[in-house]
């Protein structure tokens, strides 16, 4: 295993298209993170998975985001009906269960809605 | 809500010396987590050092080290012997301790010159 694994690294994709984006942790991590990060910012949380369970989603996740870690393995975030203001890096991010654990960012998917 | 401040947009150092990276942050919890993030330029974020509220002495790691001033609320970061490698965005986050969610700063750019 080779750390967090995105797909794709990039997106180019209309307005009012979907897209789906795909994240693999590190096997044995219970925790996955979805971020966002726009150009000149850090990341802004979006969701987060404990398992397969969604615990925590952010005010920044509207109506046309959802995600979804089925068998608590990968993780998936879709975006409806994109608009210009989606274009960002989509960054995921796993960890182990204890409090104090770092978390593994994989290399982001760019999203480009055009 | 906790936020993170990093006022130097951009820095700048020379191969081999000190640099020091500052990032300040409000919360009104007692107990939480803080940490450097390295982001270089198409990779991914790698944790760089991290400290535990709780903890009065300062973290390092290697030529890595935070200068920790809880009452201050402040966490800075000094590179010593400053390296071409070091070249990257560097991010400072924090985690309170019953939360899941990194809250990162807008990061500071590192150029290292020859």
């Amino acid at each position: 295993d080779t750390g967090v694994s995105q797909d794709p690294r990039h997106k180019i994709t209309k307005r009012g298209q979907n897209v789906t984006f795909r994240c693999d942790p590190i096997s044995e991590h219970n925790r996955l993170y979805w971020y966002r990060q726009t150009l000149g910012q850090g990341p802004e949380f979006l969701t987060y998975f404990q398992n397969e369970a969604q615990l925590e989603k952010s005010r920044l996740l509207s109506d046309r985001f959802s995600a979804e870690r089925p068998k608590g393995s990968f993780s998936t975030l879709e975006i409806q009906r994109t608009e210009q203001g989606d274009s960002a890096m989509y960054l995921c991010a796993s960890s182990l269960l204890s409090v104090n654990t770092e978390a593994f960012f994989g290399q982001g998917t760019r999203l480009t809605v055009v | 809500a906790q936020t993170v401040t990093q006022s130097q947009p951009e820095m700048s150092v020379q191969e081999a010396e000190t640099v020091t990276l500052s990032c300040t942050y409000d919360t009104s919890e007692s107990d939480y987590y803080l940490f450097w993030y390295k982001q270089p330029p198409s990779r991914q974020m790698i944790l760089v050092i991290r400290q535990e509220a709780y903890k009065q002495q300062n973290a390092t790691e290697n030529r890595f080290s935070v200068n920790f001033q809880k009452a201050a609320k402040s966490f800075s970061l000094k590179i010593s012997d400053s390296q071409l490698g070091d070249a990257a965005m560097y991010f400072c986050a924090y985690r309170g301790n019953s939360g899941y969610a990194l809250n990162f700063g807008k990061g500071t750019s590192l150029l290292v010159t020859p």
